[in-house]
């Protein structure tokens, strides 16, 4: 059974649309992620759920707007796409945010490539 | 603000050698430190983590990484490398939860480690 998946795995759209990517875990954990890896594979963090709750927002244009319609599920949405906006998005999920002496780690999903043209 | 570095863009390493990865980080407080593999067109996978004690972290597949506090360094190891472990290396710091980071992780530029015949 796969971990954390996503759908689609690949995404060719046009600029200006708009366009969903899905994320679903049964791992049983409270806390999901988003991630940016660009074409030299830098990776950052955009968005983190605990238990469907908003915990981290980085400078992440307001054109993306992550869902979380419950633990297991994390959604991504982004509006009026840019070509700066091609990259591997990945989900990722822990067993919760951990706490100061258990950082927890985090299994991430197979990846969507989203191409803008 | 917490920072990790990988400072070699490409390691090439024969087959049935000894392997080194390097990661250094800045972080205030103690850092949790995490290794992490990206084979090509897949997610990350989780090898290792440091926490605290023993400075020498033993993970999956045959890899080990050595704690330095006073060199803060992370270097991952392996004492016989594998065409198989060819791969995208990433080193990542737990940011403190006490600033209010919850389990997010900020990683370094990766290493892209070949092995050959």
């Amino acid at each position: 059974d796969t971990a954390v998946s996503q759908t689609p795995k690949y995404l060719v759209t046009q600029m200006g649309n708009d366009k969903s990517i899905k994320c679903e875990q049964n791992l049983g954990h409270d806390t999901m992620y988003w991630y940016k890896q660009d074409s030299k594979k830098f990776l950052k963090i955009m968005f983190s759920y605990n238990n469907k709750e908003l915990i981290i927002n980085e400078t992440v244009p307001n054109r993306f707007s992550p869902k979380s319609p419950d633990k297991a599920h994390l959604n991504l949405h982004i509006n009026s796409l840019e070509l700066g906006d091609s990259a591997v998005y990945f989900c990722a999920s822990s067993p919760g945010q951990g706490s100061i002496a258990q950082p927890y780690e985090q299994y991430f999903g197979p990846g969507t490539r989203l191409t803008v043209t | 603000a917490q920072s990790v570095a990988q400072p070699e863009d490409q390691v090439n390493v024969a087959e049935g050698n000894p392997l080194t990865v390097k990661c250094t980080y800045s972080v205030s407080g103690n850092p949790y430190l995490f290794w992490y593999v990206q084979y090509p067109n897949r997610g990350l996978q989780f090898l290792l983590k440091y926490i605290t004690g023993d400075n020498l972290v033993k993970g999956s597949y045959g890899f080990e990484a050595e704690f330095n506090k006073s060199q803060t360094s992370f270097h991952l190891k392996k004492p016989s490398a594998l065409v198989s472990d060819s791969a995208l290396y990433f080193c990542a710091v737990r940011v403190p939860i006490l600033t209010g980071g919850g389990n997010k992780l900020t990683f370094g530029t990766g290493t892209q480690l070949k092995v050959e015949l």
